[in-house]
């Protein structure tokens, strides 16, 4: 079973670098999610969508775009890196969209602005 | 304020020993869910267990255990004869409803070393 699908595992970007980082889910999830995770701050909302053409913001959107075309795709566009995004990144996705059962998370990205 | 809140950061015990992490939350909602979410140094995220609001009954499963008690907001969780393979980072998380959705919110974590 693939689960959730993260793609790239490590990534260094430059300054102003844009990127897409990808995540897929093979389980027919109606809810996906991206979060960020830093020192001491836990795993914070970025985007998150209940479905296919739904998105909405989470609480630290800025800097990041996300689009669902597809129930099964969920990527995370960086449209021009700074170092304060250097982060480790997970995609979760959950079953429906009330998420009253648990997430499953992607193995994360590490990624470094430099 | 925060949602969700681990107030222990770190905490350190020596294998055998019991050990309580505290979890504290905060929703307008009546219908809500509760999760605890292990982290190990490998780095992924391991589902533990979800409540919803309507019950509060304490669950056991194996030497884990929790304590969920409505009237302090508190969703609390030990561990008995603690083990060198629980050090891990640990995560309480909500899911409420917020403009109409459902978002999940962590709490910062709590790191637990677990000395031989």
């Amino acid at each position: 079973n693939a689960g959730v699908t993260q793609t790239p595992k490590f990534q260094v970007l430059k300054t102003g670098q844009s990127m897409t980082l990808q995540c897929a889910q093979d389980m027919n999830h109606e809810y996906m999610s991206w979060y960020r995770q830093d020192p001491g701050m836990g795993l914070r909302l970025i985007h998150y969508s209940v479905g296919a053409g739904i998105t909405d913001q989470g609480e630290v959107p800025n800097g990041y775009n996300v689009s669902r075309s597809t129930t099964e795709d969920f990527p995370l566009r960086l449209l021009s890196a700074a170092p304060s995004q250097t982060s480790v990144y997970f995609c979760a996705s959950s079953l429906d969209r009330n998420l009253n059962t648990e997430a499953f998370f992607g193995q994360g990205t590490r990624l470094t602005v430099v | 304020a925060q949602k969700v809140t681990q107030a222990q950061t770190e905490i350190s015990v020596v294998e055998k020993e019991d050990v309580t992490l505290d979890c504290v939350y905060e929703t307008r909602d009546t219908t809500y869910y509760l999760f605890w979410y292990k982290q190990p140094p490998s780095g992924e995220l391991v589902f533990l267990i979800r409540r919803n609001s309507f019950d509060e009954q304490n669950e056991i499963s194996g030497r884990y255990s929790w304590n969920f008690q409505k009237s302090t907001s508190s969703f609390n969780f030990t561990i008995t004869a603690s083990q060198v393979v629980d050090s891990a980072v640990y995560f309480c998380a909500l899911s409420e409803e917020a403009r109409g959705r459902r978002a999940l919110t962590f709490g910062s974590g709590t790191r637990l070393q677990v000395q031989p």
